[in-house]
Order: C-alpha cells, then structure tokens, then sequence
C-alpha cells in the first residue's frame, strides 16, 4: 500500500527555536497533503492544506506565520513551527491522498512528537 | 468545530467479545470513514462507507450509517488483545479531503 514517511518522529525543542517536521510519499505523488494536530486524549484537528507549487491553506484559528508550510514537490511537504513555545507541544501529522485518486483517501504519516521546553 | 462526535469515550472488554462504537456528525455527508490509531501512532485507514450505503463489512468489521439519523456505528466482532486502540470516524462532506475527525472511542481489550 501507499507509504507517507514523517520525520522527526519525536523532537524536544527549547522554547524559541523553529522546528521543522517533513511529509513524504515513499511510493505515489500527491499534489495535496494535509497536516492535523492532535492534543493528548483529543482527536485530530485539521490544520491546514499543502499545495504542491501554490501557497498553503489554513483553517480558521491557525496562524500562518507561526506554522509555515513549504510542499515544493510531488512527494515532500514540510511544516515549520516558527518561535516554538510550550502550548506548540503536541502530536503532528500529515496526510495525503494519492495523485489522481479521491481526495477523502488519505495514508497517513506516523506522527511527529514535538516537547517545547 | 468538530462534527463528529463518538460514544463510548473508553470501552473496556474481555477478549471474544465484540465492541461497538458511534458516532454522529451534524451535516450532509458524501462518505464516513473509520480510522483505527494506535497509541502514539499515524492514522490507519479501516472503512470506507458512502452516504447511500448503509452496511458494510471487512473481515471483522461491521459499519452501518444512518443518514437520516446522521449517524454510523463500528462493531468489531470477536475481539482481540491487538485491537486496543483508538478508533476515531471521519467525514468529508465536499471531497475536499479536508475530514473532520469525531472525537475517538478508546478501546481497551484485555487478554
């Protein structure tokens, strides 16, 4: 089956720096991707759509300068948390329907663990 | 917001008995997905279900959706220690791909 690799899987971070988080489709293009986070105990919010080649789309409440995201290619999207603090601590993880296929198909990225310290 | 929203918040059984989990959402739906995610993991995909469909079945899975009630349940018959899990419903109701998650049944089966 389609493969998405997330990486970091786990990064601790002191308060102030920017980490970046990457998305990639081992075995298919996407032209979207998704990225979700997920608070302990609490299900997935959707935080914005990646657009290969155009700038991202964020969903309401999701400050676009404090998470940056970059999808220069067919099979990679990055989400950068710029100036991390404490409350950026949480679960993030991407998404991405195949190229060509519905959009609602989604595989999904392992997660990445972010700790801002 | 989030649309779904899922009943049991923690289901506890033994191993052999079957589990059932709901879920309602609050707008028109084009399709509902179920999703199992285990404890610090990604998204598995489970099932898959169209808004004029109203049971479907893969292996020990069971959903049915009810439109009219705006709402679906998952069964998993015959339970076993290795799915203990998180299962959270999904909907998209414009094939946006944009899904908007219920908020998850955790599902403890005990050997």
């Amino acid at each position: 089956g389609a493969v998405v690799s997330q990486h970091p899987s786990r990064v601790i971070c002191k308060s102030g720096t920017s980490v970046k988080i990457e998305c990639r489709s081992l075995d298919f293009q996407a032209t979207t991707m998704f990225w979700y986070r997920q608070f302990p105990k609490q299900s997935l919010m959707l935080m914005a759509t990646s657009n290969e080649g155009s700038k991202a789309t964020y969903e309401q409440g999701v400050e676009k300068d404090k998470f940056l995201i970059n999808h220069a290619s067919l099979t990679l999207s990055t989400l950068t948390v710029t100036s991390a603090h404490p409350e950026d601590s949480s679960f993030y993880i991407c998404s991405a329907p195949p190229r060509g296929t519905a959009k609602n198909i989604q595989y999904f990225g392992a997660g990445t663990r972010l700790s801002v310290l | 917001s989030q649309q779904g929203e899922e009943d049991p918040q923690a289901l506890s059984i033994q191993e052999g008995e079957n589990a059932t989990m709901n879920c309602s959402y609050k707008t028109s739906i084009n399709n509902l997905q179920w999703y199992r995610q285990n404890s610090g993991r990604g998204l598995v995909h489970l099932i898959l279900i169209r808004s004029n469909e109203r049971e479907k079945h893969s292996g020990r899975l069971r959903v049915t959706l009810d439109t009219s009630k705006k709402s679906s349940s998952l069964l998993i018959t015959a339970s076993r220690a290795a799915d203990t899990a998180s299962y959270f419903c999904a909907t998209d109701a414009g094939n946006t791909g944009k899904l908007i998650f219920g908020q998850g049944t955790t599902l403890q089966v005990k050997p």
